[in-house]
């Protein structure tokens, strides 16, 4: 079954508006990641938040994390039409550090 | 520029064949993975390698093998065994794990294989 699951699995919204997407997982962490994927290519990694962390910037990203929850969220702040692209979290399942689980993902669309 | 490069981009397999497809990486990382994405899908992990001479399956490995000759090659071969193969495959790899907890894994841009 999926460590994380991400919520909405698909958002559409105007060039210049705020995108936030949910992640919800299952067992204890110590970090969680998040990854863009652009239509038929590769992830590309975003940002990894630790389990002592509650909220890390990078850019127009904002990611925030609930352990007590079990969630994190992604919050992209202006968005851009080069901003489409589906976002997936990733966690390290059952807390091994050799791997990750990958969740189903969120399809953003923005629209000029 | 360090990268992950698979080829090809698309392939096609006919019944009972088996097909191989290549990742190479020239980012001196240690650790690497194969994925399996189906379409509106996450991704699903079919082998993954530490080090050199040593793999491990993944959640679906059923029908796949793999082999860990080279720090810079993980080459994936779908066997007639796996009997819905199409799908998009994803290569990536990380620094070594023992030193960095859970390293941002790196991707190449993946391979989309068909059934003829």
């Amino acid at each position: 079954s999926q460590q994380g699951e991400e919520d909405p699995q698909a958002l559409s919204i105007q060039e210049g508006e705020n995108a936030t997407m949910n992640c919800s997982y299952k067992t204890s962490i110590n970090n969680l990641q998040w990854y863009r994927q652009n239509s038929g290519r590769g992830l590309v990694h975003l940002i990894l938040i630790r389990s002592n962390e509650r909220e890390k910037h990078s850019g127009r990203l904002r990611v925030t994390l609930d352990t007590s929850k079990k969630s994190s969220s992604l919050l992209i702040t202006a968005s851009r039409a080069a901003d489409t692209a589906s976002y997936f979290c990733a966690t390290p399942p059952d807390g091994t550090a050799s791997k990750l689980t990958f969740g189903t993902g969120t399809r953003l669309q923005v629209t000029l | 520029d360090g990268g992950i490069t698979q080829s090809p981009k698309y392939l096609f397999r006919k019944e009972g064949q088996n097909v191989t497809l290549s990742c190479e990486q020239n980012l001196n990382h240690d650790a690497m993975y194969w994925y399996r994405q189906d379409p509106g899908q996450g991704l699903r992990l079919i082998y993954y390698s530490q080090i050199v001479n040593d793999f491990q399956k993944g959640d679906i490995a059923e029908g796949y093998s793999v082999s860990r000759e080279k720090k810079e090659s993980f080459p994936l071969t779908v066997t007639s065994a796996q009997k819905n193969p199409t799908a998009f495959y994803l290569c990536a790899s990380t620094p070594p794990i023992g030193r960095y907890s859970n390293q941002p894994q790196h991707f190449g841009d993946g391979t989309r294989l068909s059934i003829l």
